[in-house]
């Protein structure tokens, strides 16, 4: 079975672009999660889709937005890319609420901004 | 005030003894935790979570929570060096958010 698959491994942009990251959950989960790891840093929760809603959000700027398909799969924008917005951003999938059952992580998605 | 606190390490301990990763939580909501290990560039793997107070074994893995102090810890018996990783501690806080720790940083020693 394969597990939670994000693209593209390696994305650089200049400041001010725009950057589209994509997350594949594991077949069957309906709950997807965005994390940002910057270097050094822990991971930051971004966003959590269920069922195609966005249910919640962490504390980073609106210029960080995103969707869930039909499919379940997932994009997260970031408008206006900052320097310090190049990171790790990992995508997340669970089966369930969380309290219930584990997330699984894809391998992330590699963002620097020049 | 941080949600999930761990010692950053870095903790080295000889290959074959028992590795204790230990972390404390703020939100006496925070229903469910995970231990997650993260080698050098790679994502976060599940090794186990636990919602119970008491111990959970899986292998040579057991963690421990006590609610009542706000305390999760991991243990890692008959560590190997491939066991060489950053540990992350994740509390669920009841709003389906996983809160992380920075991590700690085990070395095993050959």
């Amino acid at each position: 079975e394969a597990g939670v698959t994000q693209s593209p491994t390696h994305l650089i942009k200049t400041r001010g672009q725009q950057a589209t990251l994509r997350c594949s959950p594991i077949s069957g989960h309906t709950s997807v999660y965005w994390y940002q790891q910057a270097l050094g840093l822990g991971l930051q929760f971004l966003l959590w889709y269920d069922e195609g809603e966005e249910r919640n959000r962490g504390n980073f700027p609106p210029r960080f937005s995103g969707r869930q398909f039909p499919n379940y799969s997932s994009e997260l924008n970031v408008n206006a890319l900052e320097l310090e917005d190049s990171a790790l951003y990992l995508c997340a999938s669970s089966l369930e609420r969380l309290m219930n059952t584990e997330a699984f992580f894809g391998q992330g998605t590699r963002l620097t901004v020049v | 005030q941080k949600e999930v606190e761990q010692n950053s390490g870095p903790l080295s301990v000889p290959e074959g003894a028992i590795a204790s990763l230990n972390c404390t939580y703020s939100d006496r909501g925070s229903q469910s935790f995970f231990w997650y290990r993260q080698y050098s560039g790679k994502s976060p793997e599940l090794i186990m979570f636990i919602y119970s107070n008491g111990d959970k074994e899986d292998g040579r893995f057991t963690a421990q929570l006590n609610k009542a102090s706000q305390y999760v810890s991991l243990l890692i018996r008959d560590s190997q060096p491939s066991d060489s990783a950053t540990y992350l501690c994740a509390a669920e806080t009841g709003a389906n958010n996983l809160f992380f720790g920075t991590g700690t940083r085990l070395t095993v020693i050959p």
